[in-house]
């Protein structure tokens, strides 16, 4: 396995236009999670899946924002009507989850996102 | 509102010394923490972790320490490298959302 993949790594828009960002995560992880990340700070959770189903969605994750998982494996995270308040790192993270206990994430190398 | 904060933005430490990196957090709910090393243009790579169960977790040359009545921890490296030289992020758990400092970069001196 070669770990958590993203696509592309980066990404130049012009205001106004929709973007998508592709994560492939470790195959076996059952837990997928989306995270922004700008400078001088850590990541922030933007929303997590667990297998196809969302389970959960940050404040921070305005309608413009949307994200899949379908069948469970890959996730596409698509911004809408790009601002440039959107350039940031997005980061994608896979993890196993027991049911009963969390394991560590593994990112991505991330999609550096610029709106001009 | 920062549930995990990391109040020393960067620290310098002389090769081979022991480097400290520090993060406290507020939500008692958290009961599991990990350490994250991050370098230019990659995502954060995963370092160490403990469970609430612990006060003390060692892999290698890093060693994490949970203080849950203080509700710190901190993550020793020793001895240091000019490889360690990177960005360290801690990050907390209560099960579902994982919560991020804002990071210390360190920078070990040869």
């Amino acid at each position: 396995d070669t770990g958590v993949s993203q696509d592309p790594r980066h990404k130049i828009t012009k205001r106004g236009q929709n973007v998508t960002f592709r994560c492939d995560p470790i195959s076996e992880h059952n837990r997928l999670y989306w995270y922004r990340q700008t400078l001088g700070q850590g990541p922030e959770f933007l929303t997590y899946f667990q297998n196809e189903a969302q389970l959960e969605k940050s404040r921070l994750l305005s309608d413009r924002f949307s994200a899949e998982r379908p069948k469970g494996s890959f996730s596409t995270l698509e911004i809408q009507r790009t601002e440039q308040g959107d350039s940031a790192m997005y980061l994608c993270a896979s993890s196993h989850y027991s049911g009963t206990a969390s394991y560590e994430q593994y990112f991505g190398p991330g999609t550096r996102l610029t709106v001009t | 509102d920062q549930q995990v904060k990391q109040n020393s933005p960067s620290l310098s430490v002389q090769e081979g010394r022991i480097s400290i990196l520090n993060c406290d957090y507020t939500n008692s709910m958290f009961d599991y923490f990990l350490w994250y090393k991050k370098y230019p243009a990659e995502g954060p790579t995963f370092l160490i972790s403990i469970s609430s169960i612990k006060d003390k977790n060692e892999d290698g040359r890093f060693t994490v320490f949970l203080n849950k009545s203080a509700k710190h921890l901190s993550l020793h490296i020793v001895p240091s490298q000019p490889g360690d030289s990177a960005v360290y992020f801690c990050a907390a758990s209560a099960g579902n959302q994982f919560y991020f400092g804002t990071g210390t970069s360190l920078t070990v001196i040869p």
